[in-house]
């Protein structure tokens, strides 16, 4: 089985901040990365597929990078509205494991 | 656009299976190249995906819980289903239903909490 580990589990930020979130696969999974936000009491968005695409009607401040085990989210510029968990998930098994999410709070 | 509706109890005994129903509209569930699938997220937890079936009706089931669950689809109805026996309080989650294109998870249910309490 493949872990998705994701780095930090939380990450204390202000508005108009950068943040970045790591994912480290525990295999190579080429670019077969995901990325997720939910809010609470709602599911998870699709934000982020192969890695680096930007899912339709996701905002531009959004961007993934990275290929076989390490991946990165990049939020440029924080809005309140991003405050949320996030989650990444390989594409490329049966299993399709989840990271166990990086919390953005203020 | 699709939309997915998951239904089914919020109360589910000990020992009992558990089943769900999801509804697909906007789309159909036999054709295009897609795994319908069926996820849940313990209150405070992560994500766990419990199984997918495809258009073929071929299925795949997380093997921490194969041996327990089932997921068929019925295509009159443009709905695919979970079924999850013997039912236990760590089996207490948010059960979400979701359209996975390959690359990702797309388009999900709202969800519906489950419980399972005597």
């Amino acid at each position: 089985d493949i872990q998705m580990t994701q780095s930090p589990s939380s990450v204390p930020a202000s508005v108009g901040d950068r943040v970045t979130i790591t994912c480290r696969a525990s295999q190579d999974i080429s670019s077969w990365l995901a990325w997720y936000q939910q809010k609470p009491g709602k599911a998870p968005k699709l934000l982020i597929y192969g890695a680096s695409s930007l899912q339709s009607g996701v905002p531009s401040r959004f961007s993934g990078s990275g290929s076989g085990t390490d991946f990165t989210l990049t939020i440029s510029s924080l809005q309140p509205e991003d405050f949320a968990t996030y989650y990444c998930q390989e594409a490329v098994t049966f299993f399709r494991a989840f990271g166990q999410g990086t919390k953005v709070e203020i | 656009q699709v939309q997915l509706q998951e239904s089914g109890p919020g109360l589910v005994k000990p020992s009992q299976t558990l089943s769900l129903t999801c509804t697909v509209s906007g789309a159909s569930i036999s054709s295009g190249s897609y795994y319908w699938s069926w996820i849940r997220q313990p209150a405070g937890k992560g994500l766990e995906c419990i199984g997918r079936i495809y258009t073929s009706g071929s299925t795949i089931y997380n093997p921490s819980l194969n041996s327990r669950v089932t997921i068929s689809v019925d295509t009159s109805k443009n709905q695919f289903s979970l079924k999850l026996s013997s039912m236990t309080a760590a089996d207490t989650a948010v059960y979400y239903c979701a359209r996975d294109r390959g690359y990702g998870f797309d388009s999900w249910g709202q969800g519906t909490l489950v419980t399972v309490s005597s």
